[in-house]
């Protein structure tokens, strides 16, 4: 079976630092998707990269699938408390049936 | 609805008992996804529904646990005499078929004691 694999598991950073999240998966991904999770929010989706090598950006926050398209990263500039909260990656299997890695959580310190 | 609608928020409930959640998707949106988040582990996929049929089941942790949907909208995800491993946040998603991204409500948290 296919499982995702979140680094780091958890982050502390100071406001103001850059800092990246990876996604690594176990075979080629299909649909890489990155999703944010606050508590009593819900899981909010950030964005979505299908093609090798892509990279989207959102506000401060660049996702990136590399070219074999088995891992992806996001990168947070110049992070700010907003930006606290758990960072999961999820993968399409097919049948609109998506799965996740552990998550990341991101702290920022003000 | 503007978004996905789960309730109750919290559920506290007796080792024993059955327990109903419900879901109410994004208006329009065909496609219905219930996880499980239980503390420390990912999100695990229960069940999914097209449309009101669920083409694979095969997420459903035990025969306790059933999920319906109807009229292609809401669903309810029942759990009959739950046990102390029932206990986590359990969320829905949906989807519309054209979409790229999944919408989540916001879970309900389920408490066994």
């Amino acid at each position: 079976s296919q499982e995702l694999e979140q680094s780091p598991q958890s982050l502390i950073v100071q406001e103001g630092k850059n800092l990246t999240i990876n996604c690594t998966s176990s075979k080629t991904l299909y649909g890489l998707y990155w999703y944010k999770q606050k508590y009593g929010e819900g899981l909010i989706f950030l964005m979505m990269l299908q093609k090798g090598g892509e990279e989207k950006s959102h506000e401060k926050i660049t996702a990136k699938l590399d070219e074999k398209k088995q891992q992806s990263s996001l990168h947070i500039t110049a992070s700010q408390p907003s930006h606290a909260g758990i960072y999961l990656c999820g993968a399409d299997k097919g049948a609109n049936n998506l799965f996740f890695g552990t998550g990341t959580r991101l702290t920022v310190i003000p | 609805g503007a978004g996905v609608s789960q309730s109750p928020s919290n559920k506290v409930t007796e080792k024993g008992k059955d327990v109903e959640l419900r879901c109410d998707p994004i208006s329009g949106h065909t496609a219905l996804y219930w996880y499980r988040q239980s503390l420390g582990q990912g999100l695990e996929f229960l069940i999914y529904f097209q449309g009101n049929s669920a083409p694979d089941k095969s997420g459903l942790p035990s025969d306790r646990f059933s999920a319906e949907r109807t009229g292609g909208s809401v669903s309810t995800l029942t759990i009959q005499r739950t046990q102390q491993e029932d206990s986590a946040v359990y969320l829905c998603a949906s989807s519309s078929i054209l979409g790229v991204g999944y919408t989540f409500g916001s879970g309900t948290r389920l408490t066994v004691v």
